[in-house]
């Protein structure tokens, strides 16, 4: 699976939108683009995933670059609720483990 | 139902002791696993276990012992631990294992917050 490479540390004031990068730059043609987040103390939460085109759910969008080498989490709205470690992860599908790989993530702050 | 439960939410024991902890999931997934988080480090994968079958093991050392009884249920058997082994240990399921051409999403319990003393 490609590394990514995430700040490590954000802050964004609530009601504000946050975009919060991921620089894959080694990633390969068949590899998905994830998105957890670890709020404190807790289990790590599935928020988004992508290949090519950018994607929005419920609780996010992907915004993925032409070449695939970064992508973008955009929450919308961020709440206080937000606060938490997000980690992108890059995925074969190709294997048959569906193993994740955490990198360090980053710290996402909202600021009352 | 879309929960990942686990119990117990703490543990203390002793490096004599034996433990277990559990993970249960009735949403039909077919691969769980563990993970085991140090403070302020991300989650490592230690287990997979597909279709009641262990797939991988992390090069974990024996003193942990998994067990999968049926698709709805995980354990982890602790036995002799270390004192570094006091971490945050996270079960996930996912509806598949991994088949080639797809990945699945994984859903994680709240953990076990271990503490060997």
């Amino acid at each position: 699976d490609a590394k990514t490479t995430q700040p490590p540390s954000m802050d964004c004031a609530e009601g504000r939108a946050a975009n919060l990068p991921c620089n894959h730059s080694t990633i390969s043609g068949n590899e998905y683009v994830y998105w957890y987040r670890q709020i404190h103390s807790q289990g790590p939460q599935y928020i988004i995933h992508g290949l090519k085109n950018n994607e929005t759910n419920e609780m996010a969008s992907l915004i993925i670059t032409e070449d695939r080498k970064s992508s973008t989490l955009i929450l919308p709205h961020a709440t206080l609720r937000d606060t938490a470690v997000y980690y992108c992860i890059v995925r074969d599908p190709g294997g048959a483990t569906n193993k994740l790989i955490f990198g360090t993530g980053t710290l996402l702050a909202v600021q009352p | 139902d879309t929960e990942v439960t686990q119990t117990p939410k703490h543990l203390v024991m002793g490096m004599t002791n034996k433990k277990s902890l559990k993970c249960e999931q009735h949403m039909g997934h077919r691969a769980m696993y563990w993970y085991k988080q140090k403070a302020k480090k991300p989650p490592e994968l230690m287990f997979v276990y597909s279709y009641e079958k262990l797939s991988i093991n992390e090069s974990v050392p024996s003193r942990f012992s998994p067990e999968c009884p049926n698709s709805s249920l995980l354990n982890l058997h602790l036995h002799a631990l270390q004192p570094e082994d006091s971490a945050l240990y996270l079960c996930a399921s996912s509806l598949r294992g991994g088949t080639s051409g797809r990945t699945y999403e994984q859903y994680f319990g709240p953990g076990t917050r271990l503490t060997v003393t």
